[in-house]
């Protein structure tokens, strides 16, 4: 079974905090994505990379950066964190045969 | 873009009857649909999909069909269980370069009264 990490199951965070999520996979899979939910809106991609120091930005970019230096491990950046960015975070990788796996989720709350 | 549809937004039914939910996409290059599940405080997980090339899958109580032509698509859940409680997302997805580029529905809250 694909196991996919996530640092944070819950997070409160100030307004201009720059806040760091981190998501792990075990699989070693090259594909790894970062999406946001929210009530009503489904899942938003946020960014995604296809290897190691590759990224591109996916749906809603605005607000968020991204890291992979490592093929495992993919971060979520919020540079200076707004109340809109209060959300659930998701973390997904990629797996052989185009579905994917999800981490557990990091419910972010900016105060 | 892609832009996925998914309907009803909730849906209540008796223990024992079936469950549709339908969602429909925009792009004909879509090849891939997954439907998920999530249970409450849980992550979405994989429970059926359905590719291009073919028309309808099932596996146990569920079952998936596809209509190309029409661009839509439907998750049928027979006899259900208060476990299958759970909010259902459909997703139209396409190869996009070494990577499946995936649009999600925005989500269909099931309730299964006992």
């Amino acid at each position: 079974d694909v196991k996919v990490t996530q640092s944070s199951r819950y997070l409160v965070k100030r307004t201009g905090e720059k806040v760091f999520l981190e998501c792990v996979q075990d699989m070693d899979h090259e594909n790894m994505f970062w999406y946001r939910q929210d009530p009503g809106l489904g899942l938003r991609l946020i960014y995604f990379s296809y290897d190691v120091k590759m990224k591109e930005k996916g749906d809603i970019p605005e607000g968020y950066s991204v890291s992979r230096e490592k093929k495992e491990r993919f971060s979520l950046i919020l540079e200076s964190a707004s109340t809109n960015q209060t959300s659930m975070y998701l973390c997904a990788c990629e797996g052989g045969h185009d579905e994917q796996y999800f981490g557990p989720g990091t419910r972010l709350t900016v105060t | 873009g892609e832009n996925v549809e998914q309907h009803p937004s909730t849906l209540s039914v008796q223990e024992g009857d079936s469950a549709v939910i339908k969602c429909t996409y925009s792009d004909s290059a879509s090849n891939y649909f997954p439907w998920y599940k999530q249970e409450l405080g849980k992550r979405p997980q994989l429970i059926i999909d359905i590719r291009s090339n073919v028309g309808e899958k099932k596996d146990q109580r569920i079952a998936v069909t596809l209509n190309k032509t029409a661009k839509h698509f439907s998750l049928h859940i027979t006899e259900t269980q208060p476990e299958d409680s759970a909010v259902y997302f459909c997703a139209a997805s396409r190869n996009s370069g070494g990577y499946q580029k995936v649009t999600f529905g925005t989500g269909t809250k099931l309730q299964v009264i006992p």
